[in-house]
């Protein structure tokens, strides 16, 4: 069974422009996050969709940040536009979410690493 | 608000055990997890505990949790060089509910 599957792995950029990083979950799995991991930190949240619904973004900087799951499935986290201070891993995972008991495990992708020149 | 607390490093010989400590401040944390992350990779659970739990044991991981005082420990019996990675800790209210991740310990295991 294919794990959650992130792309780009790598990315680099100058400041100001447009980038965009796209996930797909493990299938079934409802509920859908992106954190951001800088270098040395653990990871933060920056979005959580249940299904297609964003049910918290609220440490999400919506000046700059945007995200959409359209058919609670595939998600896209766009930057536009990025900044120095946005390089760092931007990690997705998925998790079955919400029904019968649940522990609450998270899967990861393997993250997709921006830099911003 | 929660808030997890990690050290940030750890150094052990292979073959001995390795302690990582952790605290976290929201008394309900009904779930507290492992992670572990390997360089260039995302985070896997190791393993989790329920917090109607003192102990858990999982092969060579044994977790201790002491609720009284918010203290979370992962112990490695016979630490092998594979082990060297990140450790997260992470907290959440419920199964359902959004983990909290510490800024992790990086293990290292020299031969």
């Amino acid at each position: 069974e294919a794990g959650v599957v992130q792309s780009p792995r790598y990315k680099i950029i100058e400041k100001k422009q447009p980038v965009a990083f796209w996930c797909n979950p493990i299938s079934g799995h409802n509920t859908l996050y992106w954190y951001l991991q800088n270098l040395g930190q653990g990871p933060e949240l920056l979005i959580r969709y249940e299904n297609e619904e964003a049910v918290d973004d609220s440490q999400l900087p919506k000046d700059r940040f945007s995200a959409e799951r359209l058919k609670g499935v595939d998600s896209t986290l766009k930057i536009q536009p990025a900044e120095l201070g946005d390089s760092a891993v931007y990690l997705c995972a998925s998790s079955l979410g919400g029904g019968t008991a649940n522990t609450g495990e998270l899967f990861f992708g393997e993250g997709s690493r921006l830099t911003v020149l | 608000g929660e808030d997890v607390e990690q050290s940030l490093f750890l150094s052990v010989r292979e073959g001995d055990s390795s302690v990582i400590n952790c605290t976290y401040t929201d008394s309900s944390s009904t779930y507290l997890y492992w992670y572990k992350q390997e360089p260039g990779a995302g985070l896997q659970l190791l393993t989790y505990i329920f917090s109607n739990m003192d102990m858990k044991q999982d092969q060579r991981l044994t977790v201790l949790l002491n609720k009284k005082d918010k203290h979370l420990s992962l112990r490695i019996a016979d630490t092998q060089t594979g082990d060297s990675a990140i450790y997260f800790c992470a907290e959440s209210l419920s199964g359902y509910s959004t983990l909290t991740f510490g800024k992790g310990t990086m293990l290292l295991v020299s031969p």
